[in-house]
């Protein structure tokens, strides 16, 4: 168990340019998640995968944003047209998805977004 | 989603015990309580979930009382590495979305 991973660990760019984080979940963890955290508050959920298929997005997650999980391993989230409101800290976490075990979701170190 | 309402900060010192309170008025009868940790540039930490009356883990104790309107999380003889974000979390066992509020901002001193 190697935990969850995400690249890069910081990102500026300029404002309107596109940008695009991955996430490796735990390998043996079937549901992964985004999650986004600004200065001083607490993570906000944007969208959630069982296996390859995104269940469930945000209506924070604007369609600028898309998120793709190919094949059910990692994940991408993409952000079109960066905007200065965009600058945030953004998470992934995966769970096992198991009876027990589903509110425990492992987050990675997550990507610093940082638009100018 | 219970909304919960937590302190915004506490401070403590080496080796005293920490207790966070958190409340929950209107928890609903599905609801589990979760906490997680969170140091600065880091995802948070799951720490402990319960649903009722008493949980103890290897970390922190979790105590909720019969009318689960609220809930507080015990830390023993905290050390200066437990300084960090503590948040408080209701909803439903099975649900996947976990909804954040901007937790307790826990500082250890020396």
């Amino acid at each position: 168990d190697t935990g969850v991973s995400q690249d890069p660990r910081h990102k500026i760019t300029k404002r309107g340019q596109n940008v695009t984080f991955r996430c490796d979940p735990i390998s043996e963890h079937n549901r992964l998640y985004w999650y986004r955290q600004t200065l001083g508050q607490g993570p906000e959920f944007l969208t959630y995968f069982q296996n390859e298929a995104q269940l469930e997005k945000s209506r924070l997650l604007s369609d600028r944003f898309s998120a793709e999980r190919p094949k059910g391993s990692f994940s991408t989230l993409e952000i079109q047209r960066t905007e200065q409101g965009d600058s945030a800290m953004y998470l992934c976490a995966s769970s096992s998805g198991t009876s027990g075990k589903r509110y425990e979701q492992y987050f990675g170190p997550g990507t610093r977004l940082t638009v100018t | 989603l219970a909304k919960t309402t937590q302190p915004i900060s506490m401070d403590s010192y080496e080796g005293q015990e920490v207790n966070i309170t958190c409340s929950h008025n209107n928890i609903a009868t599905n609801d589990y309580i979760t906490w997680y940790q969170q140091f600065p540039s880091q995802g948070p930490r799951f720490i402990i979930q319960g649903y009722k009356t008493k949980v103890t883990n290897e970390v922190a104790s979790l105590f909720i009382p019969a009318d689960r309107k609220s809930s507080t999380l015990s830390l023993p003889r905290v050390s200066l590495s437990d300084t960090a974000v503590y948040y408080c979390l209701v909803g439903v066992f099975w649900d996947y979305k976990l909804s954040f509020g901007a937790g307790t901002t826990v500082t250890v001193r020396a």
